[in-house]
């Protein structure tokens, strides 16, 4: 079975500062990795995913994620926040044949501060 | 165009009473999942669906929890006598397939809360 580890359950940040949120998998098979962002009062959205090819994806506002196989790792990553990337960001996985069911971590609230 | 509802979205019931949450996805996704939300958690999975062939129930808890999706399209998440621990969030997804380069949408959730 697969399992997602956020260590971080809130990260605080000034505007225009840059952030990173930690994501760490487990898994005996390989796996396909994503980044969900929940606005208040909204539905998950995906933000990026990882499925192959370049380990460094990207999604349209300005945020990046590496997979890093050696470290299991998917951190989130972006270079200068605004106050609207407030928002809890869930990483998830699926694994091959699995039906794409997702796993989930248990999410990391970011606050964006003036 | 139309994203995915749920309804209701919040539902207040007493324990040992059956709630039925429904989930509308989007006009013609094939898969649609059900996640249940603990506060503080991340959604956890409990089923899905291929049209309205159940193809993995392997996280309902317990033999309370039964969901259907009769014609391919709406689907429906049945709690039978309901406890306080069953109190979450209830999210469900559509996608255009199982596979993994399919986005899975997610609507608003249903609140449920059993006193």
């Amino acid at each position: 079975a697969q399992s997602v580890t956020q260590l971080d359950s809130q990260v605080p940040v000034f505007e225009e500062a840059p952030v990173e949120l930690r994501c760490n998998y487990s898994s005996s098979v390989s796996v396909y990795l994503f980044w969900y962002v929940q606005y208040p009062n909204q539905g998950l959205q995906l933000l990026l995913k990882y499925l192959s090819g370049s380990t460094l994806v990207e999604s349209i506002n300005g945020f990046e994620a590496e997979f890093n196989k050696s470290q299991t790792s998917f951190h989130l990553r972006k270079p200068s926040v605004h106050i609207s990337d407030t928002a809890e960001y869930f990483c998830a996985v699926s694994v091959t044949g699995g039906g794409n069911k997702l796993t989930f971590g248990t999410g990391t609230q970011l606050k964006v501060e003036l | 165009g139309a994203g995915v509802s749920q309804s209701p979205r919040y539902k207040v019931t007493k324990r040992g009473q059956d709630v039925a949450l429904r989930c509308d996805p989007i006009s013609g996704h094939v898969s649609l999942y059900w996640y249940r939300q603990a506060l503080g958690q991340g959604p956890e999975f409990l089923t899905y669906f291929n049209y309205e062939a159940q193809q993995d129930k392997s996280g309902l808890p317990n033999d309370r929890f039964s969901a259907e999706r009769p014609e391919g399209s709406i689907s429906t998440l049945t709690i039978q006598r309901t406890e306080q621990r069953d109190s979450a969030m209830y999210r469900c997804a559509s996608s255009p397939g199982d596979r993994v380069y399919n986005e899975q949408f997610f609507g608003p959730g249903t609140r449920l809360t059993v006193l």
